[in-house]
């Protein structure tokens, strides 16, 4: 079975440029969470989806991303305008339910640079 | 709210040596715990889980156990490994499922 992937590893953007990163779950997993490691500090959860619906949002820093899950698939996250602090490390993580004994496997990450 | 706090590293320790990594959260009812590890160059791994108090989770060799009284999961291995080198980040699940909520992360360094 394979895992989660996440394309793509590394991005180096300029501030105001707009970057998309995107995530494919494990098959079957209706559950896609998105979470976010700033300078070494806690990974944050970002927002939920179970399916194509937002489960939960409240973590989205601000109107600068946006998240998409076309068809309960793969999901990508948009950065438009990028800042500088939005760099980072991008974690997707999937499971097959939400519930507090399911296990979310997670993705390699994608590291964003904006400069 | 919920939190989760975990000692700060790096640490760094000779193979063999004896680790504990503390790892506390903050107890509204009672949560499943968990303890992630992200080696070099990889993604987050599930190390080990444990869904109740006095639960205890294993996996290679490392240990850790629900403690409700002190609200924590510390995370112990008697003889740790060169190969254990990675960050370790301690989490929690809410309580009515969904996202996780995670320490800092403890970057750990076995040197041989």
């Amino acid at each position: 079975e394979a895992g989660v992937t996440q394309f793509p590893s590394h991005s180096v953007i300029e501030k105001g440029q707009t970057v998309t990163l995107r995530c494919d779950p494990i098959s079957g997993h209706d559950n896609l969470y998105w979470y976010r490691r700033v300078m070494g500090k806690e990974i944050k959860f970002l927002l939920h989806f179970v399916k194509e619906s937002k489960q939960d949002e409240s973590g989205m820093p601000n109107n600068r991303f946006l998240a998409e899950r076309t068809g309960g698939t793969y999901s990508t996250l948009k950065v438009q305008p990028a800042e500088l602090e939005d760099s980072g490390v991008y974690f997707c993580a999937s499971s097959r339910t939400s519930g507090v004994l399911d296990t979310q496997y997670f993705g390699p990450g994608t590291r964003l640079t904006v400069l | 709210g919920d939190s989760v706090t975990q000692m700060e590293g790096p640490v760094t320790l000779s193979e063999e040596a004896f680790l504990t990594i503390n790892c506390t959260y903050t107890a509204t009812g009672y949560p499943s715990l968990f303890w992630y590890v992200q080696y070099p160059g990889e993604g987050l791994q599930l190390l080990l889980k444990a869904t109740k108090a006095d639960d205890k989770g294993s996996n290679k060799g490392f240990e850790a156990t629900y403690r409700k009284e002190t609200t924590s999961f510390h995370l112990e291995k008697g003889s740790v490994q060169v190969s254990d080198s990675a960050v370790y980040f301690c989490a929690r699940a809410r309580n009515q499922g969904g996202k996780l909520i995670f320490g800092q992360g403890t970057e750990l360094s076995v040197k041989p």
